[in-house]
Order: C-alpha cells, then structure tokens, then sequence
C-alpha cells in the first residue's frame, strides 16, 4: 500500500509569495494528482502527472519519478488561492483508485 | 474538462434509513468509478471500485452489505447506505474515468451525509 505523505500541513503566507507544496510517497505509481478542496467539500482536478512538469496560469507541477516526489508551486498567490491541496497517486497498474495525502491547508492573506 | 454531477450535495437521515447517492459522468462513457469517503479532518479513503455491468470491489474493511454500489450504465453510479448509523455521517465523493489505461479522473461534488 502506498504511503502518500505531504508537507507543510499548514500553510500562511501573504499574498503575492511564491507558494511550495511537497508530496512524497512510497511505492510506483502510474499516475499522481494535485487536487484542490474548497471547504465546501467539492474538489477539482489540477494536474495529473506521470513525468516531468505541467503549468496552467500560475500553478506548476513537477514530478521525479525516481525520487518518488512531487511539488506544486503557485505563483504570486493571490486570497482565492486559499484552500486545501491534496496530493494522490494512482497504483502501478493504472486502473487503481486513488491514495491521498493528508492535504495542505493554504491561507493567503491580503 | 468532463463533468461528474453527484447527487444529492447534502442530506440528513434518521438512524435506521438508507440513503441512496447518485454520481453520474454528463459527458463520456465512465467504465470504471470510485467511491471515497472523508472524516473530518481526515484523509479521502477509498471504499470501493464499482466496474460497469459487474460487482464492486471493496476495500478492506467496507462492508458490502452496508454499501451497496450500484453501476448499472456507463453514465450511472449509486451508493446505497443502508440502515445508516450516525457513524455513517461522513463527507462521500465519486469519481469516474473515461476508458483507456490510466485516463484522468474527474470528482463529483460530495455529498455530506449527516446520520441523526
């Protein structure tokens, strides 16, 4: 079973700063997720990785496969970025549910 | 991006009732979805894979019997709680795949149960 371990868990920082969230896990993986959730629950897909780095507007995902590691970086964060980021891999096999990190909970102050 | 409509986003039953949630993909083909479950403050964990035309496959410690997963069409998934218990009252979220070897996954929007 894979380990999915994320850091900060807690994250604030003023708005404008340049944002890491780091992910780690375990065991081989087809796929890894960055999602985010709002606090009504609902989550969005960002980025679905399976080597090298993604970008859309101000977010950056990046992947080591060999490193078993994953960061998402935001770009001059900005309030609405507030949320909970949830990093989740998706087993060898590519057909497997998910397995989530415990989520980073990011406030960004005006 | 694909849509997953998942209904109803909020519900309260009493003890001893089921409650049935639907989760349906608008705009592909969804042979395969999953079903997870969220405690507050906790991580999202799997409960069980539901395969089109087939039975479900739980994980460890999901009871069958208690969730019953439905996966009728390529559109449709419905969760059944039976006899929900207030220890059922979590935050439940589907999520469904187009076809193909690890194609992207697409979330519903939740549905928060709450088991008075």
């Amino acid at each position: 079973k894979n380990e999915v371990e994320q850091s900060p868990q807690n994250l604030t920082a003023q708005e404008g700063e340049f944002i890491t969230i780091n992910c780690s896990y375990s065991v081989g993986i087809s796929a890894l997720h960055w999602l985010q959730q709002h606090p009504g629950g609902g989550i969005v897909s960002l980025f679905m990785l399976s080597s090298g780095k993604k970008k859309h507007g101000r977010l950056i995902a990046t992947i080591n496969i060999q490193e078993k590691h994953s960061s998402l970086h935001i770009t001059a964060s900005h309030p609405r970025d507030s949320a909970v980021y949830i990093c989740a891999v998706r087993g060898g096999g590519g057909a497997d549910g998910l397995t989530f990190g415990k989520g980073t909970h990011l406030i960004i102050q005006p | 991006g694909a849509v997953v409509s998942q209904h109803p986003s909020r519900v309260i039953c009493k003890s001893g009732t089921s409650v049935k949630i639907e989760c349906r993909s608008l705009d592909f083909q969804a042979t395969t979805m999953f079903w997870y479950r969220q405690f507050p403050k906790q991580s999202l964990m799997l409960m069980a894979t539901s395969n089109e035309g087939s039975k479900a496959t739980y994980e460890q410690g999901v009871e069958k019997d208690k969730f019953l997963i439905n996966h009728a069409s390529l559109t449709l998934s419905t969760l059944t709680v039976t006899s929900a218990h207030p220890e059922d009252s979590s935050f439940y979220i589907c999520s469904a795949r187009a076809p193909g070897w690890n194609t992207e996954a697409f979330f519903g929007q939740g549905t928060r149960l709450t088991v008075v």
